[in-house]
């Protein structure tokens, strides 16, 4: 596609249950980024792809927090056992290379309630 | 701890007054300093990025001034229109890794 595409746009999931955001880079970009923005605030850095491996994963919260890119393209974040402060819209990138020039999806709204 | 730290939260300018934004950062790994805007409901959209060999660089109404020796860039939006109302935020990147964002500036311009 044109631009990064991330489904849902929406969701709202009961406190405690498992959720999958998924993120369709652009084609060919190798760096893949997921990022969370809380209301009024700035994107907070989760984890890098470089390819299928996750180059940097230093962002994510704990361990209820969970990535995979498997054949370099398609990403998927997994949350488990979701808490009413995970909710926050959650921002996919992609670029090239490592360098600047990302380009960012429209986000995912996660309202845990 | 804030590596980019953006002032002011928000603003209001009148149609065709100068918008200002300052950021300031302390990692002098930063190699590279991009601005975002982001409608409501939309992911950031670059908008005009330095590097610090370069102590100014425009793009139509749009000017990043680097002061390398203060660890501090700006955005000026010079004729602001009233479609340039959006959140603006500054970024830096150290070694082409991750990209770490100041807090943003609302800026709103009244017709």
């Amino acid at each position: 596609g044109a631009g990064v595409s991330q489904t849902p746009s929406n969701k709202v999931t009961e406190k405690g249950k498992y959720v999958e955001l998924r993120c369709d880079p652009i084609s060919g970009h190798t760096a893949l980024y997921w990022y969370r923005q809380s209301l009024g605030q700035g994107p907070e850095f989760l984890i890098y792809f470089q390819g299928t491996g996750a180059a940097d994963d230093s962002g994510l919260p704990n361990d209820r927090f969970f990535a995979v890119r498997p054949e370099g393209s398609v990403s998927t974040l997994k949350i488990q056992r979701t808490e009413r402060g995970d909710s926050a819209v959650y921002l996919c990138a992609s670029s090239f290379d490592r360098g600047g020039g990302y380009t960012f999806g429209s986000g995912t709204r996660l309202t845990v309630v | 701890q804030q590596q980019v730290k953006q002032s002011p939260q928000s603003l209001i300018v009148q149609k065709g007054g100068i918008s200002i934004i300052n950021c300031a950062y302390e990692n002098t790994a930063f190699d590279y300093f991009p601005w975002y805007q982001q409608f409501p409901g939309k992911g950031p959209a670059l908008l005009i990025a330095i590097r610090p060999d370069v102590s100014e660089k425009k793009e139509g109404r749009f000017t990043i001034s680097f002061n390398k020796s203060a660890k501090q860039f700006s955005l000026h939006i010079m004729d602001s229109q009233p479609g340039d109302s959006a959140t603006y935020f500054c970024a830096a990147i150290a070694a082409g890794n991750k990209l770490t964002f100041g807090g943003g500036t609302r800026v709103l311009v009244k017709p």
